[in-house]
């Protein structure tokens, strides 16, 4: 079966750079959501997106945003890169309805900022 | 605010025991619940959810789980484990925003070691 997939899988950037993530939803998923997860830590919740529309927001710091495509891929766009926001970006994506539905998680990005 | 609380960072059992991995919620309605497995590295896993209906769900793997709304708990069972076990378990508990595609909330995971 088909499931989500994320590119770059992994990435390497310096402070102050900027970054983009891409996801492509599992086919017929409309639905995209967003986690950091930091060493050691368990995922954060970052934002989500439903029919193209932002749905849900976390803890999304200012310098990141984020918009989903007409085909329902997503693409996470991070500037003034710090030394903390190295982590690994999970997407995850959900059918309609999104609400209850549950959320297939892609491989990761693994961001690293030196 | 939602929060998932999982008390245990690290627990070790020996092959072919059985394994219990407690999770408590703090939600104001009715959650929903997941366990998803994490390997080293790698993305994350659904073992089972828990929407509505039956308390007791099953997953892959072997796994289930027990929803008990009085004790605010959904403790994550495996009559016998396997090596293969080994990873990372995370509770979570899905956000309630209103907005339909709601975030997940996140226990802190419990680290499963397998001893032969």
């Amino acid at each position: 079966a088909a499931g989500v997939i994320q590119s770059p899988r992994h990435l390497i950037k310096e402070k102050r750079e900027t970054a983009t993530l891409k996801c492509y939803p599992i086919p017929r998923h409309d639905t995209v959501y967003w986690y950091q997860q930091g060493p050691g830590q368990d995922p954060q919740f970052l934002i989500s997106f439903y029919e193209k529309m932002q749905s849900d927001k976390g803890s999304i710091p200012d310098r990141f945003s984020a918009q989903q495509f007409s085909d329902y891929h997503s693409e996470l766009n991070m500037s003034s890169l710090e030394l903390g926001d190295s982590a690994l970006y999970f997407c995850a994506s959900s059918s309609y309805p999104p609400t209850r539905d549950t959320q297939y998680f892609g491989p990761g990005t693994r961001l690293t900022v030196l | 605010a939602q929060s998932v609380t999982q008390p245990d960072i690290h627990i070790t059992v020996s092959e072919g025991a059985s394994l219990e991995l407690r999770c408590n919620y703090s939600y104001g309605a009715t959650p929903y619940l997941f366990w998803y497995v994490q390997s080293p590295g790698q993305g994350l896993q659904l073992l089972l959810k828990y929407f509505s209906g039956d308390t007791l769900v099953q997953g892959i793997k072997g796994f289930e789980a027990e929803f008990k709304r009085s004790q605010s708990s959904f403790n994550l069972r495996k009559p016998s484990v396997h090596w293969s076990d080994a990873a990372e378990y995370f509770c979570a508990v899905g956000r309630d925003s209103g907005g339909g595609a709601d975030g997940l909330t996140f226990g802190k995971g419990t680290h499963l070691i397998i001893q032969p």
